[in-house]
C-alpha cells in the first residue's frame, strides 16, 4: 500500500513562514493536495494539483511537489492558521491521506 | 452558494446495517466525482468510497470492500453509503465531499466538504 508522511507537529511564531511537509515514493510524479481543519470543523482543500489555490484561500499559502515530498508554505503564519494539515494523493485505485500535522501559531 | 447535506447516521449495533445520504446543491451534481470520507473520534482521514460522475465506476479503502456500498442518483442530486457488517472500528463521522474539479477524478482533491454525519457502533 501506498503511505505518505508528515510530522505531528510544526510550530511557529506569528508573521513567520510555516513548512509542513509530506513524503511518499515518487510523490513528485502524482498530484498532491492539502486540506485544512480547524477544531470542529470540517477539512477546507486549501491546495490542490500541487500548487494551484482554489478562491478564496489567502496568497499566503502556497504548495509545491518534486521528488518524494510535497511542501505546504504558510507565508507570514496567522494565529487564525492554527488548525490540522492533511496531505492526499492517489495512487491507482486508492486514496491515501497523510497522518495529519498540527500546526501551532504562538 | 454549493452545499453539501450529510444524513443518516446514528447509533447501530455491531454487525447492522445503516444507510447514509448526502444532497447535492448549489452545482450540476452529475458533473463531479463523490466521495464519502470519515474520521474517528480523534484520529486521521480515511477514504472510504470513491464514484465517478457516471456513477459506473467505484473505488473502496481496504477496510470497507465488501461491506460498503457507494451508489449515486443523479437525477436526485443525491449521494449514498450503505454500509452492512459495521464494526465498532466503523465509528467515525462520515463526510461527503465532492471533486475538486469538474469531470475529473480522486487526483484533484474534494471541494467541498459536508459537514458530517455521525456513526456509532456500538452495543
Amino acid at each position: 500500500s501506498y503511505d505518505l508522511t508528515q510530522p505531528p507537529s510544526v510550530s511557529v511564531s506569528p508573521g513567520q513562514t510555516a513548512t509542513i511537509t509530506c513524503s511518499g515514493d515518487k510523490l513528485g510524479d502524482k498530484y498532491c493536495c492539502w486540506y485544512q481543519q480547524k477544531a470542529g470543523q470540517s477539512p477546507v482543500l486549501v491546495i490542490y494539483e500541487d500548487a494551484k489555490r482554489p478562491s478564496g484561500i489567502p496568497e499566503r499559502f502556497s504548495g509545491s511537489n518534486s521528488g518524494n515530498t510535497a511542501t505546504l508554505t504558510i507565508s507570514g503564519a496567522q494565529p487564525m492558521d492554527e488548525a490540522d494539515y492533511y496531505c492526499q494523493a492517489w495512487d491507482r485505485t486508492t486514496v491515501v491521506f497523510g497522518g495529519g500535522t498540527t500546526l501551532t501559531v504562538l | 452558494q454549493v452545499q453539501l447535506v450529510e444524513s443518516g447516521g446514528g447509533v447501530v449495533q455491531p454487525g447492522g446495517s445503516l444507510r447514509l445520504s448526502c444532497t447535492g446543491s448549489g452545482f450540476t451534481f452529475s458533473d463531479y466525482a463523490m466521495h464519502w470520507v470519515r474520521q474517528a473520534p480523534g484520529k486521521g482521514l480515511e477514504c472510504v468510497a470513491v464514484v465517478m460522475s457516471a456513477g459506473n465506476v467505484k473505488y473502496y479503502g481496504d477496510s470497507v470492500k465488501g461491506r460498503f456500498t457507494i451508489s449515486r442518483d443523479n437525477s436526485k442530486n443525491t449521494l449514498y453509503l450503505q454500509m452492512n457488517s459495521l464494526r465498532a472500528e466503523d465509528t467515525a463521522v462520515y463526510y461527503c465531499a465532492r471533486g475538486a474539479v469538474v469531470g475529473t477524478g480522486p487526483s484533484q482533491g474534494f471541494d467541498p466538504w459536508g459537514r458530517g454525519t455521525l456513526v456509532t457502533v456500538s452495543s
